[in-house]
């Protein structure tokens, strides 16, 4: 059982759509992170919330703390958008959903 | 400043061998962490630390060793290498304080034991 699942697991876009990756977490948290891993393996902290919205860039992330859930939005994506996104909860300590690959196709 | 760094970035030991995983930063950050990452699997947290002197277990941390001396290091030991621990480890460091939890992640090394 995982603390943490994200959906999709797998999603191929076009240039220029929208897209939303989704969180949900079973634990109480005090805060959920968003975090980006580029094909070289580098991770990169994008967001961290516990409550509401947050926006930078084309980036949107919100949480709705009651339904434990969480969306990564991503708008006009493009091909450097293309990693895996990851979604991970600080409970007690912190855990790691399994991560979202996403490919952005020209 | 570099931010964290760890060494070495690849590794290839064999059964039985024991290694020291090196991570620095330079953040002042009080709290610091190992993960491993294995194929198709979330990161999971091995041990951590919230200041010099200070670690505890996190969710995998059989066949590990740490310590913090330092604010700045953290080093993870493998005493007995053995297969299972082939996997990506990541260290990571965070600021604790007005509730910003915010990670920043080493560039990971990667450890086949054969």
């Amino acid at each position: 059982k995982n603390e943490v699942e994200q959906s999709p697991q797998n999603l191929t876009a076009q240039e220029g759509e929208f897209i939303t990756i989704n969180c949900s977490y079973s634990v109480g948290i005090s805060a959920l992170h968003w975090l980006q891993q580029h094909p070289g393996g580098g991770i990169v902290s994008l967001f961290m919330l516990s409550s509401g919205k947050k926006k930078h860039g084309r980036l949107i992330a919100t949480i709705n703390i009651q339904e434990k859930h969480s969306s990564l939005h991503i708008t006009a994506s493009h091909p450097r958008d293309s990693a895996v996104y990851i979604c991970a909860v600080r409970s007690h300590q912190f855990y790691f959903g399994t991560g979202t690959s996403l490919t952005v196709i020209p | 400043n570099a931010g964290v760094t760890q060494t070495p970035k690849f590794r290839i030991l064999k059964i039985g061998q024991s290694m020291t995983l090196q991570c620095a930063q330079d953040m002042n950050h009080n709290y610091m962490y190992w993960y491993r990452q294995d194929p198709g699997m979330g990161l999971k947290l091995i041990y951590y630390s919230v200041g010099a002197g200070i670690t505890d277990k996190g969710e995998v941390p059989n066949g590990y060793n740490v310590s913090r001396s330092t604010t700045e290091d953290f080093p993870l030991r493998l005493e007995l290498a053995a297969p299972s621990q082939t996997s990506v480890y990541f260290c990571a460091s965070s600021y604790f304080g007005q509730g910003s939890y915010e990670q920043y992640f080493g560039p990971g090394t990667r450890l086949t034991v054969t």
